[in-house]
């Protein structure tokens, strides 16, 4: 059972409009949000976070909301530009579990 | 200063024989966890240690896998007979932040 889930394996936009992922969790007890980007050949990298208790959380050109009573996540990001390109994965945990459930990425490709 | 190295980047092996790896932070952390990220998906967890205790093994953990953290750094972790179910990405991460996590570049292991 997938208890976090990216449902879009791909997504292309045009450089400058903006990108939407989503991310869908199963599980009640998760408190915890985050969203990491892969290069090929590199381990994920963190880009942005958002606690249970928000729903929106912004860094720069990144946005991450999360409707608690849909248990959806989205993560924004305003302009896209073509040096965003890589995999974005979801992932969820609980405060102190420490590990986090990941869903199975998104590509992203912005096209110049 | 956050980093993690990993050793080697790449191992080919075939059927049958034993590998082991290495993950390597580059300032302390109390904790360290292990994932595994096969094509297409996300990264799974695999393990994880607090200093030198293995606290929690993932049921992806068969008794063929095993992992120390001898003194609480470096950690290692070793799968005995290989087997070709076992390709994959090899990622160790250390904890920064809240909840979020600082990978390292992985191990691709290709057993043959």
């Amino acid at each position: 059972d997938q208890q976090v889930k990216q449902n879009s394996p791909s997504l292309s936009v045009q450089e400058g409009r903006i990108s939407i992922l989503n991310c869908d969790y199963t599980n009640s007890m998760f408190d915890y949000f985050l969203w990491y980007k892969k290069y090929p050949a590199e381990g994920p990298t963190f880009l942005i976070s958002i606690s249970s208790i928000k729903d929106k959380n912004e860094d720069g050109r990144f946005t991450v909301f999360l409707n608690k009573s849909a248990k959806h996540l989205s993560l924004h990001i305003v302009p896209s530009q073509p040096g965003d390109s890589a995999v974005y994965f979801c992932a969820a945990t609980s405060t102190n579990a420490g590990k986090s459930t990941f869903g199975d990425g998104t590509t992203l490709t912005v096209k110049p | 200063d956050t980093g993690v190295s990993q050793d080697p980047r790449h191992k080919i092996t075939k059927r049958g024989q034993n590998v082991t790896f290495r993950c390597d932070p580059i300032s302390e952390h109390n904790r360290l966890y292990w994932y595994r990220q096969t094509l297409g998906q996300g990264p799974e967890f695999l393990t994880y240690f607090q200093n030198e205790a293995q606290l929690e093994k993932s049921r992806l953990l068969s008794d063929r896998f095993s992992a120390e953290r001898p003194k609480g750094s470096f950690s290692t972790l070793e799968i005995q007979r290989t087997e070709q179910g076992d390709s994959a990405m090899y990622l160790c991460a250390v904890p920064v932040l809240y909840n979020e996590q600082f990978f390292g570049p992985g191990t691709r292991l290709t057993v043959l």
